[in-house]
């Protein structure tokens, strides 16, 4: 199975400000034949179920706001959050699509500093 | 609009046995694949089985392998998770969730998902 990890656990940023979170695969997820890397991130509030945010670890899902982009390739992503909103606090994961099981990174949880 | 509706949850004792539903709507079912997801309570997310949009492959974790099968109605736009020989650690909400990827993949983000129901395994 592919392990995902992410880093940090939590944190907290004050509003407008720049949020990073890092997620890691155990191999990597790049498919050579179609040159895509098969890395999602979803935002989860309390409560509610996962929302899509980035699929194919860069292509921001229909509707979200541009503020949150996603980078990286084969084994080291990157989600940023580019000026924090008040509604952004939740949990993020990231998952790899790329070999069944599907895998989960832990969540990161971010907060208002 | 897209609409995954979970149904079928419940309080079960070790053992025993659940069926659970996810009704759905807005879009072309059996172009896509499905999956679900669980969220054991405070913890993150579990992938636990999928169903292939062209009905030809199903996929398990091996958590539940053996012990729950996941199938579709494709006529009635309904997904299904028969889940059997059920422990304390299956106690979880269970998302439905469909792929983004048309044509049925089963290798695609999942791009919207259900409220979820909640499965409790307890004596």
């Amino acid at each position: 199975d592919i392990v995902m990890t992410q880093s940090p656990d939590s944190l907290a940023v004050s509003l407008g400000e720049r949020a990073t979170i890092n997620c890691k695969s155990s191999q990597s997820v790049l498919y050579s034949s179609n040159n895509k890397n098969y890395l999602a991130w979803y935002q989860q509030k309390p409560g509610q179920p996962p929302k899509l945010l980035i699929y194919w670890a860069s292509t921001r899902e229909s509707g979200v706001p541009d503020r949150f982009s996603g980078s990286g390739s084969g084994t080291d992503f990157t989600l940023t959050i580019s000026s924090l909103q008040a509604e952004d606090v939740a949990v993020y994961y990231c998952q790899q699509y790329y070999n069944i099981p599907f895998t989960f990174g832990p969540g990161t949880k971010v907060d208002i500093k | 609009e897209v609409q995954l509706l979970e149904s079928g949850g419940g309080l079960v004792q070790p053992g025993g046995s659940l069926r659970l539903s996810c009704a759905a709507s807005g879009f072309t079912f059996s172009s896509y694949a499905m999956s679900w997801v669980r969220q054991a309570p405070g913890k993150g997310l579990e992938w636990v089985s999928g169903f292939s949009g062209d009905g030809g492959s199903t996929y398990y974790a091996d958590s539940v392998k053996g012990r729950f099968t996941i199938s579709r109605d494709n006529s009635k736009n309904t997904l299904y998770l028969q889940m059997n020989s059920l422990r304390a650690e299956d106690t979880a909400v269970y998302y439905c969730a469909k792929g983004n990827n048309v044509g049925g993949t089963s290798y695609s983000a999942f791009d919207y998902w259900g409220q979820g129901t909640l499965v409790t395994v307890s004596s």
